[in-house]
């Protein structure tokens, strides 16, 4: 069945430096990819798509690649501040309907 | 404007009884989603609308669970004799038609005592 994995460990960092999550997916090929950020007690709110036909893909501090050979999106922050401190949520669709098949998420804590 | 909304926000039922949840979606969006998450997990997908029409309902996990969009607008997700394993968050999401970005409820919490 199709599989989605993230880091399940938390990432604490310091601030300023870059955050890279991981999101890996096994046994089918998403012809896109997006990216969500949830925060405690809140629904999940979109960030970025990626198709499978580009390597990268940027949005202010943000920078998403997508490796279809390796089945593994990155998912970069860079220059964090506290307030990127959130899960983040990794889901390629599933099926023709959009429905999306979600990661369990990788908790990122940012400290000053 | 307004973005999707869901009621109650918290909801606690004894084992058994009946609950109904509501999502109102973005004004003119034809996709909707319902999706399940447990404590520390990421959604799960329950069953998905176009429009009125429910076209897929492959995770709704028992025949317990139900849901309805009859005008193509609000929806509701109903779930009979409630069982302690379905206590979760339950999130609506709605999109544009050909859009693949979904756009997330706050969730209503249930807890099944």
């Amino acid at each position: 069945s199709q599989k989605i994995e993230q880091n399940s460990e938390a990432l604490n960092i310091q601030e300023g430096k870059t955050a890279t999550l991981t999101c890996n997916y096994t046994n089918y090929s998403p012809a896109y990819l997006q990216w969500y950020r949830q925060d405690p007690g809140r629904g999940p709110v979109f960030l970025l798509l990626i198709r499978e036909n580009e390597k990268e893909k940027r949005k202010e501090r943000l920078k998403v690649t997508f490796d279809t050979t390796l089945k593994q999106s990155l998912f970069h922050i860079t220059a964090s501040q506290p307030a990127d401190s959130a899960t983040y949520l990794c889901a390629p669709p599933s099926g023709n309907t959009g429905k999306l098949i979600f990661g369990q998420g990788t908790t990122l804590q940012v400290k000053p | 404007g307004a973005g999707v909304s869901q009621s109650p926000r918290y909801k606690v039922a004894k084992r058994g009884q009946d609950v109904a949840l509501r999502c109102d979606p973005i004004s003119g969006h034809v996709s909707l989603f319902w999706y399940q998450q447990a404590l520390g997990q990421g959604p799960e997908f329950l069953t998905y609308f176009q429009n009125e029409a429910q076209l897929d309902k492959s995770g709704l996990p028992s025949d317990r669970f139900f849901a309805e969009r009859p005008e193509g607008s609000v929806s509701t997700l109903k779930i009979q004799r409630t069982q302690q394993e379905d206590s979760a968050v339950y999130l609506c999401a709605s999109s544009s038609y050909r859009v693949y970005e979904q756009y997330f409820g706050p969730g209503t919490r249930l807890t099944v005592t």
